[in-house]
């Protein structure tokens, strides 16, 4: 069936501190991943992706890890500002589907 | 980069008016777009898929004649909403792929809050 992504519902960190958003999924046949931010009263945003022939890629601040032996997908957000406090979402997707499928999001919050 | 604008950002309006939210490709063609629906507090739930010059894919349990959605263009996808009752206020959230081939990202709409009184 359709892979979604796992979370664990919220993550708190200290401003300035690094931050690691974790993600499972549960289809061995997903062969691309998506990392969504949504900040409230927005649409999703784009920030990264990494297809299953890889299993690290870096941004602008971020990276993602891939880790295809046991399903999990980490997001690692470098000096975490106010303003990345967000829902993130990692979306698996399996081949020659288009749509995506939300698991219900990691709520990260920045503390000042 | 790739921008998708939606509008109207938010509507209110009375119970049984129809409703009609467009979801445009700015600098890009897309022949397909989707439509996603987010309850408060809760994630997207894929609704349809909008195929250009074809009718559109809905999910199971959407229905179709409530949700009607027009593609006409490369660039513009249209949900209407018909007959709309307060259980149907939502944010509304289209997307659309970035190229044409599986396994792209997709970019989104800034989303469309529908409150029916």
């Amino acid at each position: 069936g359709e892979s979604v992504g796992l979370h664990l519902p919220t993550l708190s960190v200290q401003e300035g501190d690094n931050s690691i958003i974790n993600c499972a999924y549960s289809n061995s046949a997903s062969d691309y991943f998506i990392w969504y931010k949504q900040e409230s009263g927005k649409g999703p945003q784009f920030i990264i992706d990494i297809r299953s022939n890889m299993d690290k890629r870096q941004g602008q601040r971020v990276t993602v890890l891939l880790n295809k032996t046991v399903k999990h997908l980490s997001l690692q957000i470098a000096a975490t500002q106010p303003g990345d406090s967000a829902v993130y979402f990692c979306v698996p997707m399996d081949t020659g589907r288009r749509a995506l499928t939300f698991g219900s999001g990691t709520r990260l919050q920045v503390q000042p | 980069g790739a921008v998708v604008s939606q509008h109207p950002s938010w509507v209110i309006c009375k119970s049984g008016t129809s409703v009609k939210i467009e979801c445009r490709s700015l600098d890009f063609q897309a022949t397909t777009m989707f439509w996603y629906r987010q309850f408060p507090k809760q994630s997207l739930m894929l609704m349809a898929t909008s195929n250009e010059g074809s009718k559109a894919t809905y999910e199971q349990g959407v229905e179709k004649d409530k949700f009607l959605i027009n593609h006409a263009s490369l660039t513009l996808s249209t949900l209407t909403v018909t007959s709309a009752h307060p259980e149907d206020s939502s944010f509304y959230i289209c997307s659309a792929p970035v190229g044409a081939g599986n396994n792209q990202p997709q970019h989104f709409g800034d989303g469309t809050r529908l409150s029916i009184l």
